[in-house]
């Protein structure tokens, strides 16, 4: 079955620093992937729709200088989170759209201190 | 935007027990998705529903896409304990442009008792 990659799992971060999150889709090619922002005991909450090739599309209330969506390849999205702060930790997921559904990165969990 | 209500929020049952859950929306949907969620994971796909009265079964899993296109449930029989996580349903409209995004519910957390 499809398999979406995403890396790193766990990441710690001082405040003020950017930091990356990749996530790929290994057997697949996936024009559009999304991100999405988890709550310890909440739903799955859209940030961004990621389109290969063009700009991303951001859900309201989402900053988009704050969490940079790049899709620079048809396995390839990145999220990087700018100047983090604290208020930025949270579990955040990517996924990615195929024939038969919708596939999900195992999640990265970022914690700013 | 699209709205889907999920029930019960969570359930603590004995192991062997059958469990049954499920979502409703004010808009139809097209695809209805069923997800489990264990902790520190992403969610992994349950069962795809596409079409309207689609009855799916995965091993003790059952789901259903309701015939109004509004609401989906999901079943699970003779519950182990590794059933143990949080259930999302999810779908996908075809309102105004979101084809491909998803919509969850808010989920629900299963307990099973040994």
């Amino acid at each position: 079955g499809a398999v979406v990659s995403q890396h790193p799992s766990r990441v710690i971060c001082k405040s003020g620093t950017s930091v990356k999150i990749e996530c790929r889709s290994l057997d697949f090619q996936a024009t559009t992937m999304f991100w999405y922002r988890q709550f310890p005991k909440k739903s799955l909450m859209l940030m961004a729709t990621s389109n290969e090739g063009s700009k991303a599309t951001y859900e309201q209330g989402v900053e988009k200088d704050k969490f940079l969506i790049n899709h620079a390849s048809l396995t390839l999205s990145t999220l990087t989170v700018t100047s983090a702060h604290p208020e930025d930790s949270s579990f955040y997921i990517c996924s990615a759209r195929e024939d038969y559904g919708y596939t999900f990165g195992s999640g990265t969990r970022l914690t700013v201190v | 935007g699209q709205q889907l209500n999920q029930s019960p929020q969570s359930m603590f049952i004995q192991e062997g027990e059958d469990v049954s859950m499920n979502c409703t929306s004010s808009s139809i949907f097209n695809t209805w998705l069923w997800y489990k969620q264990d902790p520190g994971e992403g969610p992994v796909l349950l069962i795809a529903l596409y079409k309207a009265g689609e009855l799916t079964s995965n091993g003790r899993l059952t789901a259903q896409f309701g015939i109004t296109r509004k609401d989906s449930f999901l079943n699970i029989s003779a519950s182990i304990p590794s059933d143990v996580g949080i259930y999302f349903c999810a779908g996908t409209t075809n309102s105004g442009g979101s084809n491909y995004k998803l919509t969850f519910g808010k989920g629900t957390l299963l307990t099973v008792n040994p």
